[in-house]
């Protein structure tokens, strides 16, 4: 069965960076890509950008880019977010979901890893 | 980068049907599929409708979806005491270089 295992929850202060990351199992890694949205507290949804394991292709939402760093190791199956220049309104539970065949929709989440930002 | 805009609650009583919309623009909705994601409190959120208005594989049939145009909309019909959750709606935008984007959610309430 398909399933994707974050990594646990991290506090960081203003200015530092953080690498969130998340094994996928029960599929083919390279075959699918992998996405990654973030949640801050009370808040919607929000998506940050993807990446493709298959050859390391990714695109990033503009809000996002310069700061966040989408890698993906496929000898261990993992995808990685690394997320720079952390301020305080960076704080959110951060997922990673993987894309349906065929569609763009994602069909299966991790857990969610929770980022706090505080100085 | 824009949002879809959905309202912000709903509510119903068991049995009763519930229905949120969802308002994008030509260059979400209008060109893409929708999907809708359920989201149940201190979970990750869950995919339920996807390309518009197919049901992955154990989403009951109560829940459904529509597009017309640059608006969509989810149906949940026989509401349930365990629908109460958070609902986003979702497509892919094909401006700029292309991104996602979720609707402000609806947050479901079973009186």
């Amino acid at each position: 069965q398909v399933q994707l295992v974050q990594s646990g929850a991290e506090v960081k202060k203003p200015g530092a960076s953080v690498r969130v990351s998340c094994k996928a199992s029960g599929y083919t890694f390279t075959g699918y890509y992998m996405h990654w949205v973030r949640q801050a507290p009370g808040q919607g949804l929000e998506w940050m950008g993807w990446i493709y394991p298959n050859n390391g292709a990714t695109t990033y939402a503009q809000k996002f880019q310069g700061r966040v760093t989408m890698t993906s190791d496929t000898s261990i199956t993992t995808a990685y977010m690394e997320l720079s220049r952390l301020r305080s309104d960076d704080t959110a539970v951060y997922y990673c979901a993987k894309v349906s065949a065929g569609v763009v929709a994602f069909d299966y989440w991790g857990q969610g890893t929770l980022v706090t930002v505080s100085s | 980068q824009s949002v879809l805009t959905q309202p912000p609650s709903a509510s119903g009583t068991p049995g009763q049907r519930v229905t949120i919309s969802c308002s994008g623009s030509s260059s979400d909705i209008g060109s893409n599929a929708v999907n809708w994601y359920q989201q149940l409190p201190g979970t990750a959120p869950k995919l339920l409708i996807y390309s518009n208005n197919q049901r992955p594989s154990g989403v009951p049939d109560r829940f459904s979806g529509s597009k017309s145009g640059t608006s969509a909309s989810l149906a949940i019909s026989g509401l349930q005491s365990e629908d109460e959750a958070d609902y986003y709606c979702a497509a892919w935008d094909d401006s700029l270089h292309g991104f996602y984007v979720f609707g402000t959610g609806t947050k479901v309430t079973v009186l």
